[in-house]
């Protein structure tokens, strides 16, 4: 089945810089890449999402590469806010078969 | 419209007892999953119902764990004899099939297992 490994596990930045999140998958036929965000105690939250066809796709200040050959996807944040802190959760899917990477941590220092 | 509902929203048990979760997905959503999600960990897959097709149960721990949908409605995810390591957010979450694969995520139930 699917993996999905995700680094880093921890990310400090400050404010107004930016931050990358990098994942893996074993799963050449997966086609699907969501980003979830998770504020404490909250449920994860849909942030953007980029399918195989596409190598890049930006929502503001948030945007998402793919490299199928690497079988490698990033999250982009620029100009980090505190309200950025958060848990960011990648995955990949193979039709509704989803795996989830372990978690980065993101804290934003004001 | 109304999104995924999860009840109860905390649950107390005691080491040795049965618990029963409940998941009602968002109206048409053919795809739900169930994750478990231990304190500062991530998300780990559970079980997948998609219509009426057999689930994959790939993701239970133990035979301890299980879960039913009757169609496309309400779920419950079912945990026999409750160990203290079972102690954890069971989140739920639901999709549209036919490739729109957001998945839509519930509340979640904490389980504490004294």
């Amino acid at each position: 089945g699917e993996n999905v490994e995700q680094h880093p596990s921890t990310l400090s930045v400050q404010e107004g810089d930016s931050a990358v999140i990098k994942c893996t998958y074993s799963d050449s036929a997966s086609n699907y890449f969501p980003w979830y965000k998770q504020e404490l105690g909250k449920r994860p939250q849909l942030i953007i999402d980029i399918r195989s066809n596409v190598g890049e796709k930006k929502d503001q200040r948030i945007a998402v590469t793919l490299n199928k050959t690497a079988k490698h996807f990033s999250l982009h944040i620029t100009e980090t806010q505190p309200e950025d802190s958060a848990v960011y959760f990648c995955a990949a899917s193979v039709m509704n078969d989803m795996r989830f990477g372990a978690g980065t941590r993101l804290t934003v220092k004001p | 419209g109304a999104g995924v509902s999860q009840s109860p929203s905390n649950k107390v048990t005691e080491k040795g007892k049965d618990v029963e979760l409940r998941c009602d997905p968002i109206s048409g959503h053919t795809a739900l999953y169930w994750y478990r999600q231990r304190l500062g960990q991530g998300l780990e897959f559970l079980i997948y119902f998609q219509g009426n097709s057999a689930p994959d149960k790939s993701g239970l721990p133990s035979d301890r764990f299980s879960a039913e949908r009757t169609g496309e409605s309400v779920s419950t995810l079912t945990i026999q004899r409750t160990q203290q390591e079972d102690s954890a957010v069971y989140l739920c979450a639901s999709s549209v099939d036919r490739g729109l694969v957001t998945q839509y995520f519930g509340p979640g139930t904490r389980l504490t297992v004294l």
